[in-house]
């Protein structure tokens, strides 16, 4: 396994397009976690899911911003209508339910919003 | 307030250095996370921990639950070992919370 992937590494985009960014999980992980780091700060709380489900959602996560995973695998995060303020690192980590809560992060997907 | 605060939040040393690294949180756990960042942004698992002492190579962890703290400290120090060092806390009920980092810089 070659661990937990993401895609694209970089997006640049106008404000008020929408993007959607990819996150593939290590296969045998049931719980995906997307996270939102801007520079110098840790990464902070987005969503979670365990298999399909979507369990918890952060209150950072406005309308505008949507995730999914609908097989239990792969997970997408859609921003809608894309702020400046959407300029950040987004990062998917995997885990597996049941194990010792540690988690394994992907590369990150750079967003810049112009 | 944060529910977990690293310190020192930017820390230089020269090579060979032995380093340490605090994170204290405000929370009952049930398990912490070091985690490295390098520039770029990969982010790569350390140690989990929620009792006692970790060693990994030069890098040992320590928690002490009832004070709500935890260490990493670097022996040896490289610099390849320049990262952002990243403590997380677990709680029950599927909460986490991450501190804002410690940017470590070994200067050879």
């Amino acid at each position: 396994d070659t661990g937990v992937s993401q895609n694209p590494r970089h997006k640049i985009t106008k404000r008020g397009q929408n993007v959607t960014f990819r996150c593939d999980p290590i296969s045998e992980h049931n719980r995906l976690y997307w996270y939102r780091q801007t520079l110098g700060q840790g990464p902070e709380f987005l969503t979670y899911f365990q298999n399909e489900a979507q369990l918890e959602k952060s209150r950072l996560l406005s309308d505008r911003f949507s995730a999914e995973r609908p097989k239990g695998s792969f997970s997408t995060l859609e921003i809608q209508r894309t702020e400046q303020g959407d300029s950040a690192m987004y990062l998917c980590a995997s885990s597996l339910h049941g194990g010792t809560y540690e988690q394994y992060f992907g590369p990150g997907t750079r967003l810049t919003v112009t | 307030k944060n529910e977990v605060e690293q310190s020192p939040q930017n820390l230089t040393a020269q090579e060979g250095e032995f380093i340490t690294i605090n994170c204290s949180y405000s929370v009952g756990i049930s398990a912490l996370h070091w985690l490295q960042q390098h520039p770029g942004g990969g982010i790569v698992s350390l140690f989990m921990l929620s009792s006692g002492k970790k060693k990994h190579g030069r890098l040992i962890a320590t928690i002490n639950i009832q004070e709500k703290h935890s260490s990493l400290h670097i022996t040896a120090s490289h610099p390849r070992d320049s990262a952002v060092y990243i403590c997380a806390v677990y709680l029950t009920g599927n909460q986490f919370y991450f501190g804002t980092g410690t940017s470590l810089t070994v200067i050879p």
